[in-house]
């Protein structure tokens, strides 16, 4: 059975960079007709879908993001990461790793989510 | 973008009761539309894929209907662990979007 996990900082100061990481297990994520995402949701409110990347690196992200979002592959540690740049208050959600499938693209499973707060 | 929109925004039912939760994409989506449940403290669970399509492991008393713009999700007969707030999404273009969500209560 797939299972995925974030890790990273919880806790990041105004402008610099936030980076998250989603181990897979179970599962491999060179697999085709899937790709990963990444979804945040300020508490309290609703879900935001950040990007994905696809087995062979294709990305795509929320142009409500703009630049400061990369998505990334580790095929070595079967796993992918979230980099968000010049951070704000804003940013300051819940982060969840999901993977999507081909077909009708939904989300499944998804990760447990890790809170990322934006302070100084 | 297509906006997704649910109505209502949160509803009160009881143990038993039917519900319905509608979700109105601003743009044909045909039937890239997915529903999901989020108990509190909880990271959100697919529970029906292209419409209609029963996720492997979810009850059967949930169900998907609807084509186009508009679309429904029903629960029959409501269970004490159904008390949760319900998600629409699409997936027929990027950005992927959601509903602002439904909150079932007591």
């Amino acid at each position: 059975q797939l299972h995925l996990q974030e890790s990273g900082s919880g806790l990041v100061r105004p402008s610099e960079t936030l980076s998250l990481t989603c181990a897979v297990s179970g599962g491999s994520i060179n697999t085709r007709g899937y790709s990963w995402s990444w979804i945040r949701q300020p508490p309290g409110k609703d879900l935001e879908w950040i990007g994905y990347i696809s087995p062979d690196g294709v990305t795509s992200y929320n142009p409500s993001l703009g630049s400061r979002v990369t998505i990334s592959l580790d095929r070595s540690k079967n796993h992918f990461s979230l980099t968000l740049k010049s951070v704000t208050a804003a940013d300051t959600a819940f982060y969840y790793c999901a993977r999507e499938l081909g077909g009708y693209n939904w989300f499944d499973p998804w990760g447990q989510g890790t809170l990322v707060t934006v302070s100084s | 973008d297509i906006q997704m929109t649910q109505s209502p925004s949160s509803l009160s039912a009881s143990v038993g009761d039917r519900v319905t939760i509608t979700c109105r994409a601003s743009q044909i989506i045909s039937r890239y539309l997915n529903w999901y449940q989020q108990r509190q403290g909880e990271a959100p669970k697919l529970l029906i894929y292209g419409v209609s399509g029963l996720q492997i492991g979810v009850p059967s008393r949930f169900s998907g209907s609807g084509s186009g713009t508009d679309f429904t999700l029903t629960i029959n007969n409501l269970q004490p662990e159904d008390f949760a707030t319900y998600y629409c999404q699409q997936g027929s273009t990027t950005p992927r979007t959601f509903g602002q969500g439904t909150k079932v209560e007591i």
